[in-house]
């Protein structure tokens, strides 16, 4: 199957800072984009669709300001979280699709202190 | 709009135990149903698939069968073993007005040696 590969896997930062969570489809090409936020013990929640060349798609409720996504080449989004604060600790996950399955990355456990 | 419903956990067993996890669907055409796998701190993993009616996916002792008159794609394993404790997610994915993937909440399943 397809490989996804999400980086860095954990990251701790105080609060104010930006992080930035980097996605990548290592065996093809990707114009589309998932990234996801998992609570604990819940499902995942789309934020956003990542589109190649455009702008992201953002659901409702999501902060574009505070969640920067950018999809500059066919095989790369990243994810920027800016000023971070402790509410912004999560579990990311991004995916990816070239046909009709979604793959995903490891993810990233974000812990702001 | 489509949407996963599978039962709520967490779901004990004893090693060797029958498993099933139910899971229902409601979608508009025709989606592709998958069970993903989370174990703690990491990822979504594909477990099994199912592209259209009546087929079965399975893999490692887990199967479910995509049943179109019930919309439901429950997972079963005949022999649960303590190393199946983990999150197990259903999911459809559709890709009319855009590729998406909708998840289940989630059933956590614990299993005791």
């Amino acid at each position: 199957g397809a490989v996804v590969s999400q980086h860095p896997s954990r990251v701790i930062c105080k609060s104010g800072t930006s992080v930035k969570i980097e996605c990548r489809s290592l065996d093809f090409q990707a114009t589309t984009m998932f990234w996801y936020r998992q609570f604990p013990k819940q499902s995942l929640m789309l934020m956003a669709t990542s589109n190649e060349g455009s702008k992201a798609t953002y659901e409702q409720g999501v902060e574009k300001d505070k969640f920067l996504i950018n999809h500059a080449s066919l095989t790369l989004s990243t994810l920027t979280v800016t000023s971070a604060h402790p509410e912004d600790s999560s579990f990311y996950i991004c995916s990816a699709a070239p046909a009709t399955e979604a793959f995903f990355g490891q993810g990233t456990r974000l812990t702001v202190v | 709009g489509d949407s996963v419903t599978q039962m709520e956990g967490p779901v004990t067993l004893s090693e060797e135990a029958f498993l099933t996890i139910n899971c229902t669907y409601t979608a508009t055409g025709y989606p592709s149903l998958f069970w993903y796998v989370q174990y703690p701190g990491e990822g979504l993993q594909l477990l099994l698939k199912a592209t259209k009616a009546d087929d079965k996916g399975s893999n490692k002792g887990f199967e479910a069968t995509y049943r179109k008159e019930t919309t439901s794609f429950h997972l079963e394993k005949g022999s649960v073993q303590v190393s199946d404790s983990a999150v197990y997610f259903c999911a459809l994915t559709r890709n009319t007005g855009g590729f998406k993937t909708i998840f289940g909440a989630g059933t956590r399943l614990f299993v005791k040696a």
